[in-house]
């Protein structure tokens, strides 16, 4: 069935240095994409999303791109920070207004 | 502004016995309403979500129900709890309106002994 992955199960990174988080996704019908941070023992927080008709949206330290062609949706944190540490999953919409989760990425960052 | 309300954020309960976890949101009226699990280090599994009043629909076959007695109220149930019921629970909902972004509550805890 369709389905939405992480490549990385734990991405580990520098305090300071760029984070990459990445996601696939198979459902080419999906139109809106959406990436949560859930911090340990609370629930996901949205981060930021992205509609299929745009291809890069910036938030503040956080950048989401969308690549249509290879059904690949990316997270960049900008200098990321102890506080980034969490585990960040994607979501898709697909038919009707369900979102569909990916498997989720643990964010270690190292001071 | 819209909240969810979760409760209890942490529970221990033995095997075989019964299961009530409450959601509640406030500052909106309809929303769509869901019912999440996470195992531990694990993605969210939907289990149940709810479009209105009395009407449930369950995504995977398991020990646990939910309800809807309100308009913003969404309960989840078991009358006997299994050892596999252990996990985080999430409930979430959104705006039929909305592009679909979910608003998760905090969680509660379940441990099954």
């Amino acid at each position: 069935g369709e389905s939405v992955g992480l490549h990385l199960p734990t991405l580990s990174v520098q305090e300071g240095d760029n984070s990459i988080i990445n996601c696939a996704y198979s459902n080419s019908a999906s139109d809106y994409f959406i990436w949560y941070k859930q911090e340990s023992g609370k629930g996901p927080q949205f981060i930021i999303d992205i509609r299929s008709n745009m291809d890069k949206r910036q938030g503040q330290r956080v950048t989401v791109l969308l690549n249509k062609t290879v059904k690949h949706l990316s997270l960049q944190i900008a200098a990321t920070q102890p506080g980034d540490s969490a585990v960040y999953f994607c979501a898709e919409k697909g038919a009707g207004n369900m979102l569909t989760f990916g498997g989720g990425t643990r964010l270690m960052v190292k001071p | 502004s819209q909240t969810i309300h979760q409760w209890p954020a942490t529970l221990v309960q033995p095997v075989g016995s019964p299961l009530s976890l409450e959601c509640t949101v406030e500052g909106t009226s309809n929303p769509n309403l869901y019912w999440y699990r996470q195992a531990a280090g694990r993605g969210l599994q939907l289990l149940f979500y709810s479009v209105g009043i009395g009407q449930i629909s369950s995504e995977v076959p398991q020990n646990l129900s939910a309800s809807r007695p309100q308009d913003r109220q969404f309960i989840l149930s078991s009358k006997k709890l299994l050892l596999s019921d252990s996990g985080f629970y999430l409930c979430a909902w959104n705006s039929g309106r909305s592009t679909g972004e979910l608003f998760f509550g905090e969680g509660s805890r379940l441990t099954v002994l």
